[in-house]
């Protein structure tokens, strides 16, 4: 258990609809990050919020659009997806995402599934 | 850019065997150097970090030495578990904030 929870664990939806993945951490953190998973592929930075404000966006398509109400939950707007962007989306924690050795602690995942 | 290349796998290795997942980075500066590990259906967990050339990061019985002439950080072990068997990644950390560079990740599978 790394404080870090992720809901659905799974998710199936087709291109022409709406989803949320949702993201929790219960370690008291300031900084909050959305990685996607590929096979074969370096993880990628997606998103990341420090203090509830982006500071970071890494030329993510606006199908995805984040939003982090408090800095203990953090969300990933899914629309119009297109198959390629199945993948594991991974949601993860620091300190407060400014020190270079900051540990990670990351939750277990959505897998999405686009059909 | 910053960018971190590991061996592909899948690596296959029998319990007590000796393990070697290579990992070689490419960084402007002086960068961080780490070792992720991901158990069947979890997220990454740090398992060892080196901040400095030469320092040996050390955690589980696993080892990595930041090698900056060679620009490596390879992770060993010397007699591994069924329990290791998750997927490795090395990660670097550069010079700015908010900056984790991680490789594609390596699976490992120990069989008894």
């Amino acid at each position: 258990e790394t404080g870090v929870t992720q809901t659905p664990r799974h998710l199936v939806m087709g291109m022409t609809n709406k989803k949320s993945l949702k993201c929790e951490q219960h370690l008291g953190h300031n900084a909050m990050y959305w990685y996607k998973q590929s096979a074969k592929k370096p993880l990628e930075l997606m998103f990341v919020y420090s203090l509830e404000e982006r500071v970071e966006n890494n030329s993510v398509p606006s199908r995805f659009s984040p939003e982090c109400p408090n800095s203990s939950h953090l969300f990933l707007h899914l629309h119009t997806l297109q198959p390629e962007d199945s993948a594991l989306y991974l949601c993860a924690s620091s300190q407060d995402g400014t020190g270079r050795d900051e540990k990670l602690f990351f939750g277990s995942g959505t897998q999405l599934s686009v059909l | 850019g910053d960018s971190v290349t590991q061996m592909e796998g899948p690596v296959t290795l029998s319990e007590e065997a000796f393990l070697t997942i290579n990992c070689t980075y490419t960084a402007t500066g002086y960068p961080s150097l780490f070792w992720y590990v991901q158990y069947p259906g979890e997220g990454l967990q740090l398992l060892l970090k080196a901040t400095k050339a030469d320092d040996k990061g050390s955690n589980k019985g696993f080892e990595a030495t930041y090698r900056k002439e060679t620009t490596s950080f390879h992770l060993e072990k010397g007699s591994v578990q069924v329990s290791d068997s998750a997927v490795y990644f090395c990660a670097l950390s550069g010079t700015g904030a908010n900056n984790l560079f991680f490789g594609t990740g390596t699976r490992l599978t120990v069989i008894p």
